[in-house]
């Protein structure tokens, strides 16, 4: 069946570090790729989306592709901040009835 | 006013006891959808419903049920409550096509002590 496979966490940087979270997934045909957020205390939304290869997703300075050779959809942000601090899952969905699988999450810590 | 509202946001409950957890959306969404959460599992599916008739369950339904009363409301159900039950639950709504994205309640805490 599919599945998501995330980097674990926590990760830990400081205010305007390069941050690179992994993804990687297994799926049958063409999946449609997310990544949400959760801030403390909140429930998930989405962050960012790709519906087909080379794909890239963007949205408050974060981006991810769609590597289908890889099977990969990393996140990443040339510079974080504070307010990043939170859980970040990838996702996808495929086949008919398009309900989506989630990874286990990775949590960001920035400190000043 | 939220899109997804969830009630009750923090439960603390005695273990057998019956707890019913209650799920509202004014997206008009015919998708519902109920996860729970745990750390370093991420989420996982308990049941999912893509209409009032259409009830299904997901990866972890057992111990679970749940009711489709309306389009806008979907509830799960605790019928006796134990300790490992104890987790952060959340509901969602989505459209149902591939590119769609899931719309998430704020998420509902319970203990089962």
């Amino acid at each position: 069946g599919d599945s998501v496979t995330q980097m674990e966490g926590p990760v830990t940087l400081s205010e305007e570090a390069f941050l690179t979270i992994n993804c990687t997934y297994t799926a049958t045909g063409y999946p449609s790729l997310f990544w949400y957020v959760q801030y403390p205390g909140e429930g998930l939304q989405l962050l960012l989306k790709a519906t087909k290869a080379d794909d890239k997703g963007s949205n408050k300075g974060f981006e991810a592709t769609y590597r289908k050779e890889t099977t990969s959809f990393h996140l990443e942000k040339g510079s974080v901040q504070v307010s990043d601090s939170a859980v970040y899952f990838c996702a996808l969905a495929s086949g008919g009835s398009y309900i989506p699988t989630f990874g286990r999450g990775t949590s960001l810590i920035v400190h000043p | 006013d939220a899109d997804v509202t969830q009630t009750p946001r923090n439960r603390i409950t005695k273990t057998g006891k019956r707890i019913m957890l209650e799920c509202s959306q004014t997206k008009g969404h015919d998708r519902m959808y109920w996860y729970r959460q745990d750390p370093g599992l991420g989420l996982r599916l308990i049941y999912y419903s893509f209409d009032v008739k259409d009830i299904n369950k997901g990866e972890i339904s057992d111990g679970y049920s749940v009711s489709r009363q309306a389009q806008a409301k979907f509830s799960l159900s605790l019928e006796s409550a134990i300790p490992n039950q104890t987790a952060l639950y959340f509901c969602a709504t989505s459209a149902g096509a591939v590119n769609e994205k899931l719309f998430f309640g704020s998420g509902t805490q319970l203990s089962v002590l």
